[in-house]
């Protein structure tokens, strides 16, 4: 069974930092291209940042660029997010999901189950 | 950046009914579409792939089509289950993909 558990949201000064994991299981972890999205409490969903399955190939949305960091450990099945200069209006639940296979990798086809990041002084 | 525009932004419908949400894309995204289901508290899930395709597991009630710009997600009876909020997702420009500002639907 394909699963993904989000870990690491929390309450956080704005101008702080906070790293997001999210643990894969059940599927080879290293073959799938991975997503972060997220959605602000009450609001629709925004895409975040993609990685390509190697690790070598990243995208960010422009809300985010320069500030969060996408990366992948393939030998430890695990996807991370570093948020640094977090701002109120990054305040949301963060879902990582899974980019379904082939030409279906823009699809996505599995979601963990959310965690939330709240920026607040 | 492609923009997604769904309608309407709520409906009320009831248990048999038949329910069509449309999502505009700001220009042509050929078949790159897909849509999501997400109830309260959960994550989002896959319904409907390339803007017509079924994503295994789903019932056949859900279909979808359309090309271009204009796509819709038909649901042809309504089922207990089914309300939720949907959304719709452009992948033409993947990695870097849109999402529809939802739709949801309720219980009349």
């Amino acid at each position: 069974e394909v699963q993904l558990v989000e870990s690491g949201g929390g309450l956080v000064q704005p101008g702080g930092s906070l790293r997001l994991s999210c643990a894969a299981s059940g599927f080879t972890f290293s073959s799938y291209e991975m997503n972060w999205v997220r959605q602000a409490p009450g609001k629709g969903l925004e895409w975040v940042s993609y990685i390509s399955s190697s690790g070598s190939t990243i995208y960010y949305a422009d809300s985010v660029k320069g500030r969060f960091t996408i990366s992948r450990d393939n030998a430890k099945n695990s996807l991370y997010l570093q948020m640094n200069s977090l701002r109120a209006e990054d305040t949301a639940v963060y879902y990582c999901a899974r980019g379904s296979s082939g030409r279906r990798r823009c699809y996505f086809d599995y979601w963990g189950q959310g965690t939330l990041v709240t920026v607040s002084s | 950046d492609i923009q997604m525009t769904q309608s309407p932004s709520s409906v009320s419908a009831s248990v048999g009914d038949r329910v069509t949400i449309t999502c505009r894309a700001s220009q042509g995204i050929s078949s790159w579409l897909a849509w999501y289901q997400q109830k309260p508290g959960k994550a989002p899930k896959l319904l409907i792939y390339a803007a017509s395709s079924l994503q295994s597991g789903v019932p056949s009630r859900f279909s979808g089509s359309g090309s271009g710009t204009d796509f819709t997600l038909t649901i042809s009876s309504l089922q207990p289950e089914d309300f939720a909020t949907y959304y719709c997702q452009q992948a033409n420009s993947f990695p870097t993909i849109t999402f529809g500002q939802g739709t949801r639907l309720e219980i009349k």
